[in-house]
């Protein structure tokens, strides 16, 4: 079974560009998560959806970030304009199960590099 | 203040010798996983333990949890040098169904040959 993926792995843009990551969780999984670990932080968790809706967006930074899962699959997140504090890792997890009280593990990609210059 | 905070930051040990890694949380919780990240990889889950479980084992793994001190341990026994890599806990809080890990900052651990 693939993991999931995230494109690209490592991405070095300039100030007040765009750049937009993806991420392909695992076939079948309903639950797909973005988190993000900026240099010499914790990994913070920025949305997650359900299927192709928005579940909980609460650690999205501002409204420079924009998030979309279209169709409920892949998901994309484009940050626009990039600004140097965007620098970091930003992850991609997935996972099963749905409805109230259902625990499951999250699976991580292994991530993509951003910078910021 | 921050949830999930590992203790120590840094840990360096011989191979075959046991390494624990503690971790606090400041809030109510549902459950709490640890993640391993080797360098430049993603995160790989290794365990989850629930609210109303008090210690679970994994192979070489063994997490205790203890939900009156807000406190988890995980212990990994006889390490070996594949075991470098920095070690995540993070606690899950329901709500309805919506889902966030709330991650600490991790403790490195350095396995030595």
């Amino acid at each position: 079974e693939a993991g999931v993926t995230q494109f690209p792995s490592h991405s070095v843009i300039e100030k007040g560009q765009t750049v937009t990551l993806r991420c392909d969780p695992i076939s079948g999984h309903d639950n797909l998560y973005w988190y993000r670990r900026v240099m010499g932080k914790e990994i913070k968790f920025l949305l997650h959806f359900v299927k192709e809706s928005k579940q909980d967006e609460s650690g999205m930074p501002n409204n420079r970030f924009l998030a979309e899962r279209t169709g409920g699959t892949y998901s994309t997140l484009k940050v626009q304009p990039a600004e140097l504090e965007d620098s970091g890792v930003y992850f991609c997890a997935s996972s099963q199960g749905g409805g109230q009280g259902w625990i499951y593990e999250q699976y991580f990609g292994p991530g993509t590099r951003l910078t910021v210059t | 203040s921050q949830q999930g905070e590992e203790d120590p930051q840094a840990l360096s040990i011989q191979e075959g010798e046991n390494a624990t890694m503690n971790c606090s949380y400041k809030t109510s919780i549902n459950n709490l996983q640890w993640y391993r990240q080797n360098s430049g990889r993603g995160l790989v889950h290794l365990i989850l333990i629930r609210s109303n479980e008090r210690e679970k084992h994994s192979g070489r793994l063994r997490v205790t949890l203890d939900t009156s001190k807000k406190s988890s341990s995980l212990l990994i026994t006889a390490s070996r040098a594949a075991d470098t890599a920095s070690y995540f806990c993070a606690t899950e809080k329901l709500s309805g169904s919506a889902r966030q890990l709330t991650f600490g900052s991790g403790t490195q651990l350095t396995v030595l040959p």
